[in-house]
């Protein structure tokens, strides 16, 4: 069945440094969507991309979706303590899995401040 | 935004009872909802999609006679753990979609953490 993998499982960084997490997934996508989870807390959508080599940012986030449709990225730019949590992408095979989501491991972010 | 509502956010129970969890679209109707299973900084596991009017749909590995799943409205799916046992234990998840935005985001309820004595 589809796998989604996403690296890396955890990430430390210091307030004001970058971070990116990598999602790819094991077949071509239909769309990939972002989601947020802060600790206890539950998802939080945050974006859906498309279209290939789709681009989109939010504020300091940037969301990228390959060429062939089976890998993605979310960026963000000098983090804040704000941003601590676990990021998910979550893809869509579409077919006969039309909207079921398949959730990569997460990666959890800390920011030191 | 749209609103998903869950119940309880906690229960404790003990072992080879039954417990039913609650998933709630408060401003929208969901023809699909999805019930997730997530351990301790893991990631959500599908357990099975909930569909309003008919069967549910499990995952592979998923016990469909140990979570009973109910979607008898567009605004309401239950899931049953019957006999749970203290493996069980966990957080679990439901999320749903807006009937008119078939591939849209996903609303998540707020999670019920179970715990088996």
């Amino acid at each position: 069945g589809q796998q989604v993998m996403q690296i890396p499982q955890y990430q430390h960084v210091q307030e004001g440094e970058d971070f990116t997490t990598y999602c790819n997934s094991s077949t071509t996508l239909s769309n990939i969507q972002w989601y947020k989870q802060r600790p206890g807390g539950h998802p939080v959508f945050l974006i859906q991309l498309v279209k290939s080599g789709e681009v989109k940012k939010q504020k300091r986030l940037t969301f990228q979706f390959g060429e062939a449709k089976k890998n993605s990225s979310l960026h963000i730019t000098a983090t804040q303590t704000t941003d601590v949590g676990t990021y998910f992408c979550a893809g869509d095979a579409g077919g006969t899995s039309y909207g079921k989501l398949t959730f990569g491991q997460g990666t959890i972010l800390t920011v030191h401040p | 935004g749209a609103v998903v509502s869950q119940h309880p956010s906690r229960v404790i129970c003990k072992s080879g009872t039954s417990v039913k969890i609650e998933c709630r679209s408060l401003d929208f109707q969901a023809t699909t909802m999805f019930w997730y299973r997530q351990f301790p900084k893991k990631s959500l596991m599908l357990m099975a999609t909930s569909n309003e009017g008919s069967k549910a749909t499990y995952e592979q590995g998923v016990e469909k006679d140990k979570f009973l799943i109910n979607h008898a409205s567009l605004t309401l799916s239950t899931l049953t753990v019957t006999s749970a046992h203290p493996e069980d234990s966990s957080f679990y998840i439901c999320s749903a979609r807006e009937r008119l935005d078939p591939n849209g985001e996903l609303f998540f309820g707020e999670g019920s953490r179970l715990t088996v004595l």
